[in-house]
């Protein structure tokens, strides 16, 4: 049971360069998230999905991009690399209906520096 | 005032040790309630659920108080396996789950 996989799992990018981090789930999860974590610091939210064909802005929104052509991929974009993004980028999935939420379980993240 | 506050830590406590975490929530219409444990450059990883009655598992207890709205965890009998960051989450909107920055905890020999 694979769960939530992250690819790659280690990437230096120079600035100005772009790149697609991968995350696909196989619990047929509805709802997908990513998040950046900064060193000693907590989650923010960059976007989510609540099905396939739709997305919306998180936290932190800003020099990422997003798309869920399927159930079980949502790749996060970056356009064009700053210094600002390093970090470690961690993608998960919950299913949820109706009201409440279910827990979220994460892939074991990718980590990101951009010099 | 954030939507969930935690005591950074550490909490540093010998083996064996009872220790107990509480973490307020700002959103008085929060319906889950969970807590996760985060080892040092891992992804966060459910520990528990937190229910309205209070649950247990193990070593772990996890108690909702929702007229004051936090949540707390106790570990009991502390291992060295225990050394971590625990985060609590609370639900946000329907779709989206609020994380804490976490506690950390230091179980030493």
């Amino acid at each position: 049971n694979a769960g939530v996989t992250q690819t790659p799992k280690f990437r230096i990018l120079k600035i100005g360069q772009s790149m697609t981090l991968q995350c696909t789930q196989d619990m047929n999860h509805n709802y997908m998230y990513w998040y950046r974590q900064d060193p000693g610091m907590g989650l923010k939210l960059i976007y989510y999905s609540v099905g396939a064909g739709i997305t919306d802005k998180g936290e932190v929104p800003n020099g990422y991009n997003v798309s869920r052509s399927t159930t079980e991929d949502f790749p996060l974009r970056l356009e064009l690399a700053a210094p600002s993004q390093t970090s470690v980028y961690f993608c998960a999935s919950s299913y949820s209906i109706g009201r409440g939420n279910q827990p979220q379980h994460f892939g074991d993240g990718t980590r990101l520096s951009i010099l | 005032r954030k939507e969930v506050e935690q005591d950074p830590g550490p909490f540093n406590v010998p083996e064996g040790a009872t220790v107990a975490f509480n973490c307020t929530y700002s959103n008085s219409a929060s319906q889950s309630f969970f807590w996760y444990r985060q080892d040092c450059r891992k992804e966060p990883k459910l520990l528990m659920s937190v229910y309205s009655s209070g649950n247990e598992d193990g070593r772990f207890t996890a108690q909702l108080n929702r007229a004051s709205q936090y949540i707390s965890l106790l570990i009991r009998d502390s291992k060295l396996s225990d050394s971590a960051t625990y985060l609590c989450v609370v639900s946000g909107t329907a779709s989206k789950l609020t994380f804490g920055t976490g506690t950390r905890l230091q179980v030493t020999l």
